[in-house]
C-alpha cells in the first residue's frame, strides 16, 4: 500500500510569485484535503476535493484554487503569493464515506520573500 | 463557535514520568475526536478516533479517552520516542472540514 506523497518538499518564492503543490493520495483513498499550517499552530482546511470537483471550503481567498485528477492525484495552485503563506501545507487522503480519518502526506515547505 | 483547544501548550517530562494531555472542544453534534502525532516538518499521523463519551482507545503507550466536553491523551511510562507533537482535531457540522487544537509539545528526557 503507497502512502499519500507531496512534492516538492521544499519550495521559496517571492512576493507576487505563482506555485503548484502537487499530492498523490493513499493507495484507494478518492477524497483529497489541503490544509495550511503555519509554525506552531494546528492545520487550517483550504479545501476539498471528491470525484474531481471542489466539496468544501474553508476561509481561504480565491487566489487558492486546487483540481483533481481521474487517479485521484491533485494540486494546490496559489496565486500573488504574499509573505504570510510562508508555511507548511500538507496533503490528506481519505475513502469518502470515512472522509474523517485523513492520511496526510509529508507536506511542502512554502517560504515566500 | 466550534472549538478545538489544547493544553497544556508544551509538557516537559522525564522518561518513564506518566502525564496526560488536555483537549477540550465546543463542537456542536460532535461526530468523532481525533488525534495525531506530528514530528518537526512532517505530515500528522492518524493516532486515534474517539465517537462516544466514555469511549477509550490504547496503542503501546498511549491511552486516549472522551467525555461530553474533553478528551484526554493518557501517555504511560513514555520514552524519549514518544518526543512529538500531539494534535487533537474535531469535525464541524459541514461534516468534511476539522478544526484542529494548536497541539501540546512534548518532549521526553532520556
Amino acid at each position: 500500500e503507497t502512502g499519500v506523497t507531496q512534492s516538492p518538499t521544499h519550495l521559496i518564492k517571492t512576493r507576487g510569485q505563482q506555485v503548484t503543490l502537487r499530492c498523490s493520495s493513499q493507495s484507494g483513498h478518492n477524497t483529497v484535503s489541503w490544509y495550511q499550517q503555519a509554525l506552531g499552530q494546528g492545520p487550517q482546511f483550504i479545501f476539498q476535493y471528491y470525484r474531481e470537483e471542489e466539496n468544501g471550503r474553508g476561509n481561504f481567498p480565491p487566489r487558492f484554487s486546487g483540481l483533481q485528477f481521474p487517479n485521484y492525484s491533485s494540486e494546490l495552485n496559489v496565486n500573488a503569493l504574499e509573505l504570510d503563506d510562508s508555511a507548511l501545507y500538507l496533503c490528506a487522503s481519505s475513502l469518502w464515506g470515512a472522509v474523517l480519518e485523513q492520511f496526510f502526506g509529508p507536506g511542502t515547505r512554502l517560504t515566500v520573500l | 463557535e466550534d472549538q478545538v483547544t489544547q493544553s497544556p501548550e508544551a509538557l516537559r517530562l522525564q522518561e518513564g514520568e506518566s502525564s496526560s494531555l488536555n483537549c477540550s472542544y465546543t463542537v456542536s453534534g460532535l461526530r468523532g475526536l481525533f488525534w495525531y502525532r506530528q514530528d518537526p516538518g512532517k505530515g500528522p499521523e492518524f493516532l486515534f478516533t474517539l465517537y462516544s463519551a466514555g469511549e477509550e482507545k490504547e496503542k503501546e503507550r498511549l491511552k486516549a479517552t472522551l467525555t461530553k466536553k474533553e478528551s484526554f491523551l493518557h501517555i504511560t511510562a513514555p520514552k524519549p520516542e514518544d518526543s512529538a507533537t500531539y494534535l487533537c482535531a474535531a469535525p464541524m457540522d459541514s461534516n468534511y472540514q476539522l478544526i484542529w487544537g494548536a497541539g501540546t509539545k512534548l518532549i521526553i528526557k532520556p
